[in-house]
């Protein structure tokens, strides 16, 4: 089936540095991403969607120069958290639809990024 | 967007079957209904999806009402390893709308 991997898994900061986490669709390629985040016991937030080629399309209050985003392929999309402070502490989760295949426009999700900022 | 509606949470016996509900009451004709669980720590898996018809696969079946506004997944005996939040999705099949979750479930089961 098809996989979305993730990386990294879990990263620890310093206050002002960047992170940036990346989202790869292995099997299949990925016109549309999305990104979650997630706070303990919370549902998945909707950041932004992200379209290869384009500019992604943030979600209300969502900040597009704090959370940078690139779609420069069909099968990579990247997360760059700039400036991290400690209220960006989260999980962060990116899932992709395979178009192409039978799966009705299921959602592949990645194991997600757990970002610590201290 | 379709709003979904669950029970923020529920409690099932292990090996007993399990019947978690949502309401979509403003799903369009061309969506299809989707679950999806997200264990602690993981991100969501899938899990069944459907359009009108019943549905089976090796992880659940699921139920759909006849005027789609809500649907049931069923999990037939479920293990310590179901405990999850579950969370019911209209997806449609063309487009790349913006995919937003409600609440979802947190299923727990007790030994």
């Amino acid at each position: 089936g098809a996989v979305v991997s993730q990386h990294p898994s879990w990263v620890i900061c310093k206050s002002g540095t960047s992170v940036k986490i990346e989202c790869r669709s292995l099997d299949f390629q990925a016109t549309t991403m999305f990104w979650y985040r997630q706070f303990p016991k919370q549902s998945l937030m909707l950041m932004a969607t992200s379209n290869e080629g384009s500019k992604a399309t943030y979600e209300q209050g969502v900040e597009k120069d704090k959370f940078l985003i690139n779609h420069a392929s069909l099968t990579l999309s990247t997360l760059t958290v700039t400036s991290a402070h400690p209220e960006d502490s989260s999980f962060y989760i990116c899932s992709a639809r395979d178009l192409g295949g039978s799966g009705a426009n299921v959602l592949t999700f990645g194991a997600g990024s757990r970002l610590t900022v201290l | 967007d379709a709003k979904t509606t669950q029970p923020n949470s529920m409690e099932s016996n292990e090996e007993e079957p399990v019947h978690l509900p949502c309401n979509h009451s403003t799903i369009s004709g061309t969506d299809y209904i989707h679950w999806y669980r997200q264990l602690p720590s993981q991100g969501p898996e899938y899990v069944i999806h459907g359009l009108t018809s019943n549905v089976n696969n090796r992880m659940a079946s699921l139920a759909i009402a006849e005027d789609r506004k809500s649907s049931t997944l069923i999990l037939h005996r479920a293990t310590l390893r179901d405990a999850a939040v579950y969370y019911c999705i209209p997806i449609s099949n063309f487009g790349n709308e913006k995919l937003t979750f409600g609440t979802g479930t947190r299923l727990t089961i007790i030994p």
